[in-house]
């Protein structure tokens, strides 16, 4: 199989406070994990991938100071949304893609509100 | 610029009654076409890799093919619980990133 987890799967949370999700891949090793942010209706919007050990590339007009992401091990990868803003609210979803292997499995996604 | 379109945009079809969802795509260099299906506040749910023109793949009442400008997805005698949104995603030789198409939404009624 290729089980990718995401926690939480709601976090509601105050504005100016920092919220981190992460996202695990359990039954393989994942050297390439994605993030991404979907809004109501609309498709998945790539914000940024991330290789084990190295700094995240960041899509055009996304924020690498507000959305902070880690991938410390070959089945780890987070991210934290910096002082959150009402604005911010939206479903976060992760992937993870298999070593050696070019298909990407998500996880259950994040439904993030910010008060 | 690489990109992906999905037809139609939402489908209603009644139990049973077959049809095709296409994605459209213009990209440098495929090295995969990819179908999901994903279910409200759910992540996308992995169906098929397309790895080059005239490859077809099935999973029970899903048939997915690839030519070098589309792929389909054929869905057979289809029931409610196929109702979902698909999306279409490719991926390039040279990034790693993958593009999403911006989805076909199906609904099956009984």
């Amino acid at each position: 199989g290729a089980v990718v987890s995401q926690h939480p799967s709601r976090v509601i949370c105050k504005s100016g406070t920092s919220v981190k999700i992460e996202c695990r891949s359990l039954d393989f090793q994942a050297t390439t994990m994605f993030w991404y942010r979907q809004f109501p209706k609309q498709s998945l919007m790539l914000m940024a991938t991330s290789n084990e050990g190295s700094k995240a590339t960041y899509e055009q007009g996304v924020e690498k100071d507000k959305f902070l992401i880690n991938h410390a091990s070959l089945t780890l990868s987070t991210l934290t949304v910096t002082s959150a803003h009402p604005e911010d609210s939206s479903f976060y979803i992760c992937s993870a893609e298999k070593t050696g292997i070019f298909e990407a499995f998500f996880g259950q996604g994040t439904r993030l509100t910010v008060v | 610029e690489d990109q992906v379109t999905q037809s139609p945009e939402a489908l209603r079809l009644q139990e049973g009654e077959s049809s095709s969802l296409n994605c459209s795509y213009t990209v440098s260099g495929l090295r995969g076409l990819f179908w999901y299906r994903q279910d409200p506040g759910k992540g996308p749910e992995f169906l098929f890799t397309l790895y080059s023109a005239g490859e077809e793949k099935e999973k029970e009442r899903l048939k997915a093919t690839l030519t070098k400008k589309e792929s389909f997805l054929h869905i057979t005698a289809p029931k409610p619980e196929d109702s979902a949104t698909y999306l279409c995603a490719v991926r390039h030789s040279s990034a790693s990133k993958i593009i999403f198409g911006s989805g076909t939404r199906l609904s099956i009624r009984p």
